[in-house]
Parts: structure tokens; C-alpha cells; sequence
């Protein structure tokens, strides 16, 4: 295990449809978290995991929005009814859970196109 | 947390040192400071964090005064590859990271 894995790493659809990303973290972490990063900002947080529970989402994350992380190791994330505006870059991050560390480990994101 | 001021972009030359200057005049006495690069259509990558004084590492060093409101970030000797967003970020420790634009380093040959 070398690292975050995202999948797909490009996803291309029309509006209103759905879609789903896969994040499969560094095996030994316990935290996982989701990010959102358009054209020139940094990326903005999302929502994230410890183990299998969710302890966070940000406003950002409208209803549309889902992600669920079954029995603490993968995760997924869902966008329903796509938007042109949900079009970024989707980041996933995992972290060790200890404290005092502010150190997470990024895939390499899922770009999503709406069109 | 912490809002963070840095500039938008610096140019270089190969082989300079980079200095980078974060502003977190709110930082909290909990707060970290934490360092990530990040290329073109790649995810961040963790470069260093601190809390005071100076923390040094294979790729760079931080600097923070005493008074923790400002951190400098130090790539010694760059090279084309340092070419990349550099994000400064402010916070306590359970991990919840808030980007701002980041600077833009530029090193050319």
C-alpha cells in the first residue's frame, strides 16, 4: 500500500445525472476526509470520517451530496443530480489518528466535468 | 481557526533560496502551523509543520518568531521541480485543514 487511490481519476457527465468516487486511504488510517478544489483556490474541506463514523460536514456539502465510509476503510462519494457547478477537482486525504498531527496524505483526485 | 495571509505568487531562479512569509496574526495558542505544496493536478503533499522556534527537514525549514504571528518557509537551493502552490495553514490538531490560494512559485532556469 503506497499510498491514497482515487477512481475514476476523470469522470465526464451530463447534467443531472449522478455519480459516484471511490477513496481507498493508507490502510493503517483512521481518518479520512474529503475535499472540493476549483481552478485556483485551494482545496476547500468537505466532510470527514473517523473510522466509519461521519464527525463533520461543511455547508458545502448540500443535500446532494452523500459520501459514507462502510466499515471504516474505503470510501465513497456521491453527487446526485449533477450540477455544472459541482464541477472540480473531488480530493480524498487520510491521517493517522493521533494527536497533535496535522499531517494527511492526498490522492490524486477524480476530476469531474459537467456538462 | 487561524485566518493566513501569503503572497500570490513569487518568481526564482534555480538554485536560490525561497523564502515564503505566512501572516496568522490570530493564531491560537493551540494552533500549528503546517506547510503543503501542491502541483498541477496532483493532490497536497505535507511538507512541514511547527509550532515555535524552527523546525528543519530534508526539504525545508520553518521559521516562526516568538510571537507566532508570521511564519517564513525556507526551500533551500531550488530547482525547476520546486515549481509548485505553496499553502500555508493555521490549526489545532484533529485535522480539519483550511487552504487558502496559496503562493504560486515560479523557478526558471
Amino acid at each position: 500500500d503506497t499510498g491514497v487511490s482515487q477512481n475514476p481519476r476523470h469522470k465526464i457527465t451530463k447534467r443531472g445525472q449522478n455519480v459516484t468516487f471511490r477513496c481507498d486511504p493508507i490502510s493503517e488510517h483512521n481518518r479520512l476526509y474529503w475535499y472540493r478544489q476549483t481552478l485556483g483556490q485551494g482545496p476547500e474541506f468537505l466532510t470527514y470520517f473517523q473510522n466509519e463514523a461521519q464527525l463533520e460536514k461543511s455547508r458545502l456539502l448540500s443535500d446532494r451530496f452523500s459520501a459514507e465510509r462502510p466499515k471504516g476503510s474505503f470510501s465513497t462519494l456521491e453527487i446526485q443530480r449533477t450540477e455544472q457547478g459541482d464541477s472540480a477537482m473531488y480530493l480524498c486525504a487520510s491521517s493517522p489518528s493521533r494527536g497533535g498531527s496535522y499531517e494527511q496524505y492526498f490522492g490524486p483526485g477524480t476530476r469531474l466535468t459537467v456538462t | 481557526l487561524a485566518k493566513t495571509t501569503q503572497p500570490i505568487s513569487m518568481d526564482s531562479y534555480e538554485g536560490q533560496e525561497v523564502n515564503i512569509t505566512c501572516s496568522h496574526n490570530n493564531i491560537a495558542t493551540n494552533d500549528y502551523i503546517t506547510w503543503y505544496q501542491q502541483f498541477p493536478s496532483q493532490g497536497p503533499r505535507f511538507i512541514i509543520q511547527g509550532y515555535k522556534t524552527k523546525v528543519t527537514n530534508e526539504v525545508a525549514s520553518l521559521f516562526i518568531p516568538a510571537d507566532r504571528k508570521s511564519s517564513t518557509l525556507s526551500l533551500p537551493r531550488v530547482s525547476l521541480s520546486d515549481t509548485a502552490v505553496y499553502y500555508c495553514l493555521v490549526g489545532d490538531s484533529w485535522g480539519k485543514l483550511q487552504f487558502g490560494a496559496g503562493t504560486q512559485v515560479v523557478v526558471t532556469p
